[in-house]
């Protein structure tokens, strides 16, 4: 069985603080995704990666896939409250449509 | 582009009742279509694959009696919870995916059904 899990759990900080999260998997996955959801709706799609060791920057978010696909991360530099919410990794199939779907990292931005 | 629709976006209903979800992809055409649910505080649980005009694939531990899933369309699919007991409230959530091309493996999401069963 595939596992994806995403470390930490839960995050509490500051406005203005940086943070990591952290996507890991003893498999290998042949795309990345990153999710943000808000209480009460749907995941929103932040990126896609697809090659090892790509890195992709969407304003203050920088997301990395690992060298060896199997792992991946996300570092937001300076945080808005606007910020809060559950983040989510996603990993793709080679053989399916399907996405696995990472434990979820609750973020709190505190004004 | 790749707008997800799902309707109702609350529902409450009696037990032993059903009741029918619909989830519409606005503007493109969907060849696949994922149904999720969601408990509070939790990442998403895969329930269901669909594919236009074919029987849906369940996930392992998902009861297919249960959940009724039609995917009559490039653009529909439906999930129906039958005889629906307080267990089953939850957040449904679908997903389409097909927009094309090399990124016909990326997936979008409607904004989610919260069902409570009383």
């Amino acid at each position: 069985t595939q596992l994806l899990k995403q470390s930490p759990q839960f995050l509490s900080i500051q406005e203005g603080e940086n943070l990591t999260v952290y996507c890991n998997s003893s498999s290998v996955f042949s795309s990345l995704q990153w999710y943000r959801q808000e209480p009460g709706e749907g995941p929103v799609l932040l990126v896609t990666v697809v090659t090892g060791g790509e890195v992709k920057k969407l304003k203050r978010l920088t997301f990395q896939f690992g060298d060896a696909r199997k792992d991946s991360s996300l570092h937001i530099t300076a945080a808005q409250p606007g910020d809060t919410g559950l983040y989510l990794c996603a990993g793709g199939s080679y053989n399916t449509d399907k996405l696995i779907f990472g434990t979820g990292t609750r973020l709190q931005v505190f004004p | 582009g790749a707008v997800v629709s799902q309707h109702p976006s609350w529902v409450i209903c009696k037990s032993g009742t059903s009741v029918k979800i619909e989830c519409r992809s606005l503007d493109f055409q969907a060849t696949t279509m994922f149904w999720y649910r969601q408990f509070p505080k939790q990442s998403l649980m895969l329930m269901a694959t669909s594919n236009e005009g074919s029987k849906a694939t369940y996930e392992q531990g998902v009861e297919k009696d249960k959940f009724l899933i039609n995917h009559a369309s490039l653009t529909l699919s439906t999930l129906t919870v039958t005889s629906a007991h307080p267990e089953d409230s939850s957040f449904y959530i679908c997903s389409a995916s097909g927009v094309g091309g090399a990124r016909s493996y990326e997936q979008y999401f409607g904004p989610g059904t919260r069902l409570t069963v009383t």
